[in-house]
């Protein structure tokens, strides 16, 4: 079957720290891979995302890289902000079907 | 980018009776909607996939005749939850995909509302 694993939280750092929050999955075939992040109050939103092996997905100073031989899609940024306070969503999806399987979600907050 | 907006953010209500979720894209055509379901320290299960104008398809161990869902327009779909129970207190999030500048949204493309608090006491 298909699922996600992360890595449970809370995470607290101080600013300017380094962040790895660890994803690995299971699938079948070659899933597409995300990571969402929700503010308080808000919805998911899409941070980044691969959708094959070796893919590196980027954006907002986060990092994700595709590796199929280890199962997984570590999220890592080198230097946090406030503003990163967020709980973080690693997910797969395949594109011959509709469903997302989400982790259970890592909470971090980031102190001044 | 896309908004999905979910009313109520949350709602309390009484053993027995139902209450009523809905699911707006704001400013695109949702064809597509998922409700999600998300239990505390738990990952989101996907309940049901609904499209525009037709019957909503269950994920197996859901009961449809509980979770019953109308998704009449392009921007709306709701969620209602008839004779609730404790064990239905819940976040219910949806998304939606659908039709940006008429064109198809790619499969995985998926806008989240920002989820509904039921608790039923």
């Amino acid at each position: 079957g298909n699922s996600v694993t992360q890595m449970e939280g809370p995470v607290t750092l101080s600013e300017e720290a380094f962040l790895t929050i660890n994803c690995t999955y299971t699938a079948t075939g070659y899933p597409s891979l995300f990571w969402y992040v929700q503010y308080p109050g808000e919805g998911l939103q899409l941070l980044l995302k691969a959708t094959k092996a070796d893919d590196k997905g980027s954006n907002k100073g986060f990092e994700a890289t595709y590796r199929k031989e280890t199962t997984s899609f570590h999220l890592e940024k080198g230097s946090v902000q406030v503003s990163d306070s967020a709980v973080y969503f690693c997910a797969l999806s395949r594109y011959t079907g509709n469903q997302f399987y989400f982790g259970t979600g890592t909470s971090l907050t980031v102190i001044p | 980018g896309a908004v999905v907006s979910q009313h109520p953010s949350w709602v309390i209500c009484k053993s027995g009776t139902s209450v009523k979720i809905e699911c707006r894209s704001l400013d695109f055509q949702a064809t597509t909607m998922f409700w999600y379901r998300q239990f505390p320290k738990q990952s989101l299960m996907l309940m049901a996939t609904s499209n525009e104008g037709s019957k909503a398809t269950y994920e197996q161990g859901v009961e449809k005749d509980k979770f019953l869902i109308n998704h009449a327009s392009l921007t709306l779909s709701t969620l209602t939850v008839t004779s609730a129970h404790p064990e239905d207190s819940s976040f219910y999030i949806c998304s939606a995909r659908g039709l940006t500048d008429a064109k198809p949204m790619l499969l995985n493309e998926q806008y989240f509302g920002p989820g509904t608090r039921l608790t039923v006491t």
